[in-house]
């Protein structure tokens, strides 16, 4: 276990349907990240949230959209999806500052099908 | 673009025998990390190799870096079947964002 925990495993859902991905870190980072991974594609960097704040969208759609509460929680509310937005979804936190904050720690991933 | 891009796609091996793979990149970076990802699971990050570092070694990873080639590989020594994974290079420009190459998919045969 990375001490970064990802709720639900697996999620499938309708276009029409609302649905949210929870992050949990247990390891005191301060930052949080969400990757998407396709099949046959690198992965890649959505947000990147620092103390709670977002510092980073990789030009990600509005129907995406994430949020922060603590430096402990993330979520990624999902709604309008398309099919082409199935994918592995990943959290990942680190350090925010210090020498090892470009290490970082990933959850095992919801998968996200989209019908 | 900084994309790292891992050589080969994938790799099959014998147990006990020694796998390389290699990463390319292209821009300059603060540091370059090894991540493995189990079928359907999260990365695990396995090594980083900061950009005035040559050799790094953990265990049974021996990872380079040259960065006038703009190049990197891993090296698992003495494999095992639970060694079979995907392996991904990701390289740090900076500003947190880590930039996965599309990952060397390695198979142990007992």
């Amino acid at each position: 276990e990375t001490g970064v925990t990802q709720t639900p495993r697996h999620l499938v859902m309708g276009m029409t349907n609302k649905k949210s991905l929870k992050c949990e870190q247990h390891l005191g980072h301060n930052a949080m990240y969400w990757y998407k991974q396709s099949a046959k594609k690198p992965l890649e960097l959505m947000f990147v949230y620092n103390f709670k704040e977002q510092t980073e969208n990789n030009s990600v759609p509005s129907r995406f959209s994430p949020e922060c509460p603590n430096s402990s929680h993330l979520f990624l509310h999902l709604h309008t999806l398309q099919p082409e937005d199935s994918a592995l979804y990943l959290c990942a936190s680190s350090q925010a500052r210090g020498g090892n904050r470009n290490e970082q720690f990933f959850g095992p991933g919801t998968r996200l099908t989209v019908l | 673009s900084q994309q790292g891009e891992e050589d080969p796609q994938a790799l099959s091996i014998q147990e006990g025998e020694n796998a390389t793979m290699n990463c390319s990149y292209k821009t300059s970076i603060n540091n370059l990390q090894w991540y493995r990802q189990n079928s359907g699971r999260g990365l695990v990050h396995l090594i980083l190799i900061r950009s005035n570092e040559r050799e790094k070694h953990s265990g049974r990873l021996r990872v380079t870096l040259d960065t006038s080639k703009k190049s990197s590989s891993l090296l698992i020594t003495a494999s095992r079947a639970a060694d079979t994974a995907s392996y991904f290079c990701a390289t740090d420009g900076g500003a947190q964002k880590l930039v996965f190459g599309q990952g060397t998919r390695l198979t142990i045969n007992p």
